[in-house]
């Protein structure tokens, strides 16, 4: 099965600071997902990225994947408050079993 | 759309009992999926539906554990007898063009 590990595990940071979080796959990535979840929520879709090179920006928050590295990364430019919360990545390979990360705690401290 | 919508929200049950948790998938979704997330093991893909069919069961962790979908808009994931260790969230997520949207979940406490 697809692994994937995510850097850092958690991440304290100032508000107003940039911030990048790393997702790497075992194996070939088709596709990749980001997730955010509040403490006791669901999970909220950011996005997706199916090409290699692709970037992709939602407000303050992008990301690319680099398929030959098997790795997609996430960075959030001046860090607020509302964007504390567990950021999780998902492979997306073609049969649609997507296996998510353990996902990455980020504090933002006013 | 009100989104998947899971239920309960909470409960709080006895070990040896049965726990069923329900979800209702977004309209026009055509597969649905259960997972499981505790502190220790993250998020955990237990199985998943195209079309109402079970497509792939390896996920659930033993026989305790049974799922249904028998229409559409309705999927149950059974647990009989629970055990302590099954304390965790369990969120329910339909897929519609490559994109899962997750329910709320539904916290589950074993004593």
């Amino acid at each position: 099965s697809q692994e994937l590990e995510q850097s850092p595990q958690s991440l304290i940071v100032q508000e107003g600071k940039n911030l990048t979080i790393n997702c790497t796959s075992s194996k070939t990535l088709y596709g990749l997902y980001w997730y955010k979840q509040k403490y006791g929520e669901g999970l909220i879709f950011l996005m997706m990225l199916q090409k290699g090179g692709e970037e992709k920006s939602h407000e303050k928050i992008t990301a690319k994947l680099d398929e030959k590295k098997q790795q997609s990364s996430l960075h959030i430019t001046a860090s607020q408050p509302s964007h504390a919360g567990i950021y999780l990545c998902g492979a997306a390979p073609f049969d649609q079993k997507v296996t998510f990360g353990i996902g990455t705690k980020l504090q933002v401290i006013p | 759309d009100a989104g998947v919508i899971q239920s309960p929200r909470h409960e709080v049950t006895e070990m040896g009992q049965e726990v069923t948790l329900r979800c209702k998938p977004i309209s026009g979704h055509n597969s649905l999926f259960w997972y499981r997330q505790t502190m220790m093991r993250g998020l955990e893909l237990l199985i998943y539906f195209n079309n109402n069919v079970p497509i792939d069961d390896s996920g659930m962790p033993e026989d305790r554990f049974s799922a249904k979908m028998p229409n559409a808009s309705f999927s149950t994931l059974k647990i009989q007898p629970s055990e302590p260790r099954d304390s965790a969230v369990y969120f329910c997520a339909s897929t519609y063009q490559e994109t899962q949207y997750f329910g709320p979940g539904t916290r589950l406490l074993v004593l």
